[in-house]
């Protein structure tokens, strides 16, 4: 039980470069989310997959693409990378139901764009 | 949407004495309050949440408290240990099934 694996843990681009942030969990958990991680700003929700088939914005959704490819699956894309997306991001799921809301969170992805 | 203020940003405290982080939210509907510990390069994790049919939860050295009226809740966490030291992050939510919003974290140093 590997719980919520993202890929990869780091990455470098340059401006203008695209890339697919991917992540996968094996608790058949409804929700699945995107946040990244700042200095200094907490964790901030990107977007967010509240069941397979549904995908809605977060706090700071520009820039950002998803994909909720089945329910174990859902991926992080950027289609233009630029410096201010340089950031640590969190893929986490949740079970979402009436006894608990609990977030489970992946290793992180650490992202530089230069 | 929801905005969710915490504070302090950073807490400095020496072993055995207690800590208290605080924070504020808007949306008078949001109705969850998890609170996650994070790790120095590690992931967050859940360690308490509370729900608003509840004013406190206790589990252990750490507790929460929650105000509707005034829309805050705090965590408190007594006899403070050297393995508390962390980021801590308060965050609410309309049910445990809505999107959660984080605050800004507060990072713990508990000096022995």
């Amino acid at each position: 039980n590997a719980g919520v694996t993202q890929t990869p843990k780091f990455q470098v681009l340059k401006t203008g470069q695209s890339m697919t942030l991917q992540c996968a969990q094996d608790m058949n958990h409804n929700s699945m989310y995107w946040y990244r991680q700042d200095p200094g700003m907490g964790l901030r929700l990107i977007y967010y997959s509240a069941s397979e088939g549904t995908t809605d914005k977060g706090e700071v959704p520009n820039g950002y693409n998803v994909s909720r490819l089945n329910k174990r699956e859902f991926s992080l894309r950027l289609e233009s990378a630029a410096p201010s997306q340089t950031s640590v991001y969190f893929c986490a799921s949740s079970e979402a139901n009436a006894n608990t809301g609990e977030l489970f969170f992946g290793e992180g992805s650490r992202l530089t764009v230069l | 949407g929801e905005n969710v203020e915490q504070h302090p940003s950073t807490l400095s405290v020496q072993e055995g004495d207690s800590a208290v982080i605080k924070c504020t939210y808007s949306d008078s509907a949001s109705n969850y309050f998890p609170w996650y510990k994070q790790e120095l390069g590690k992931r967050p994790q859940l360690i308490i949440d509370i729900r608003s049919n509840v004013g406190e939860k206790k589990d252990q050295r750490i507790a929460v408290t929650l105000n509707k009226t005034a829309k805050h809740f705090s965590l408190h966490i007594t006899e403070t240990q050297p393995e508390d030291s962390a980021v801590y992050f308060c965050a609410a939510s309309k049910t445990n099934t809505d999107k959660l919003i984080f605050g800004t974290g507060t990072r713990l140093q508990v000096f022995p």
